[in-house]
């Protein structure tokens, strides 16, 4: 069975103060690794698929890298609209579903 | 380009009632996935459609939980006899995939059920 796990659970982070998230993962063969931010109260908002170990992606301050067995969220110099839960998932081979970690939630404060 | 909507966003129900909430999909997106959230937690997966055909359901979906989607559409998913431990959010996705291509899939604003 595919498996997520996210840490910390918890990060609060002074604004500018850059810093990483963790998804480790167990998977069958993966057919992709997604990052997620979700904000309270709303669905997840997709923010990058990551396909093979070594694959980089960005947007804005946000850099997402994959592993073999982790993946990692590395938010740059945040601001407070940075705040959010971000949530990662994995597709392995043979699935369509996703199955997803606890979330990292994170606050920026001004 | 709209995105997923559900309706409604939330929904109140005393015990023992049967409550369905509807999924509109982005148009042309053949996948449509129904996942279930509760407070902490990542999404769990339900049930998946290709088109109108429900090609997967989760252990986690008892037999008081039914989910359609007729032509291949919107989807509905409905729950008899709701029980308290039934709260939680009850969240929409879909995607356009063909055979093992990647897919992404993209959610929608979620429906928050409270059972009393």
């Amino acid at each position: 069975e595919d498996q997520v796990t996210q840490s910390p659970e918890a990060l609060r982070l002074q604004e500018g103060e850059s810093s990483s998230l963790n998804c480790s993962y167990t998977v069958s063969g993966l057919r992709g690794l997604f990052w997620y931010r979700q904000d309270p109260g709303k669905g997840p908002e997709f923010l990058f698929t990551l396909y093979s170990a070594g694959e980089e992606k960005e947007k804005e301050r946000l850099k997402a890298t994959l592993t073999k067995k982790e993946s990692f969220l590395h938010i740059t110099a945040p601001k407070p609209e940075d705040s959010a839960t971000y949530l990662c998932a994995v597709q392995g081979n043979g699935n369509n579903r996703l199955a997803f970690g606890k979330g990292n939630q994170v606050v920026v404060i001004p | 380009d709209t995105g997923v909507s559900q309706d409604p966003r939330h929904k109140i129900t005393k015990r023992g009632q049967n409550v369905t909430f509807r999924c509109d999909p982005i148009s042309e997106h053949n996948r449509l996935y129904w996942y279930r959230q509760t407070l902490g937690q990542g999404p769990e997966f339900l049930t998946y459609f290709q088109n109108e055909a429900q090609l997967e359901k989760s252990r986690l979906l008892s037999d008081r939980f039914s989910a359609e989607r007729p032509k291949g559409s919107f989807s509905t998913l409905e729950i008899q006899r709701t029980e308290q431990g039934d709260s939680a959010m009850y969240l929409c996705a879909s995607s356009r995939a063909a055979g093992t291509l990647q897919e992404t899939q993209y959610f929608g604003p979620g429906t928050r059920l409270l059972v009393l």
